[in-house]
């Protein structure tokens, strides 16, 4: 059974250009959450979703990034306009359910820099 | 989720135990005590999970105190792959049925640096 899939590994933009992050979840996993960890910091939620739907998405900055999970394919996240503040690891998370008596399977996360 | 207190780091040797303490005075009912840790440039992985009586896996050993106000993940011989981050969560079991958020909420954790 693989794990969490995510691609690329790492990505390098350009000032202004748009980053497309992709997370395939574990095979029967219906919940997905993004997290993000900047450099030299611990790891905060950005956006958790269940398929086709977007249930919280507290943790997203308000402008330039969205996400979406839907009914066919990988979870993306999108980040338009990447500024340098932006660099971080991102990475995914898949759970079966989304109690808190599940765990969560991340995956090896996407290195995005931002030149 | 409510709050945990962890120290900052803590060593251990090589192929000795290694007790990592997690306080959580502000438990309710319903959260589940998870641990996660973190190697160097990796994702998060799973470590263990428990609501009250203590529990075992392959990895860990995690112990609740009766009160559930503090739990103690022990690793039973530290290997120099167990260096990481250790993440002391607790997470509401009635998201799914309209309680907290579904996410995991991350502190700081436990730098765990084993030597050889």
């Amino acid at each position: 059974n693989a794990g969490v899939m995510q691609n690329p590994r790492h990505l390098v933009r350009r000032r202004g250009q748009e980053a497309r992050l992709r997370c395939s979840p574990m095979k029967g996993h219906s919940h997905v959450y993004w997290y993000r960890q900047l450099p030299e910091e611990g790891l905060k939620f950005m956006v958790y979703l269940q398929k086709e739907n977007i249930i919280d998405e507290s943790g997203m900055p308000k402008e330039r990034f969205s996400a979406e999970f839907p009914k066919e394919g990988p979870s993306i996240l999108r980040i338009q306009q990447v500024v340098r503040g932006d660099s971080a690891a991102y990475f995914c998370a898949s759970s079966p359910s989304g109690s808190g008596s599940d765990e969560q399977y991340f995956g090896p996360g996407t290195r995005l820099t931002v030149t | 989720d409510a709050k945990t207190t962890q120290p900052n780091s803590m060593e251990s040797n090589e192929e000795e135990p290694v007790h990592l303490p997690c306080n959580h005075s502000t438990i309710s009912g319903t959260d589940y005590i998870h641990w996660y840790r973190q190697l160097p440039s990796q994702g998060p992985e799973y470590v263990i999970h428990g609501l009250t009586s203590n529990v075992n896996n392959r990895m860990a050993s995690l112990a609740i105190a009766e009160d559930r106000k503090s739990s103690t993940l022990i690793l039973h011989r530290a290997t120099l792959r167990d260096a990481a981050v250790y993440y002391c969560i607790l997470r509401d079991v009635g998201w799914a049925y309209g309680g907290s958020q579904g996410n995991l909420i991350f502190g700081k954790g436990t730098k765990l640096s084993v030597k050889p």
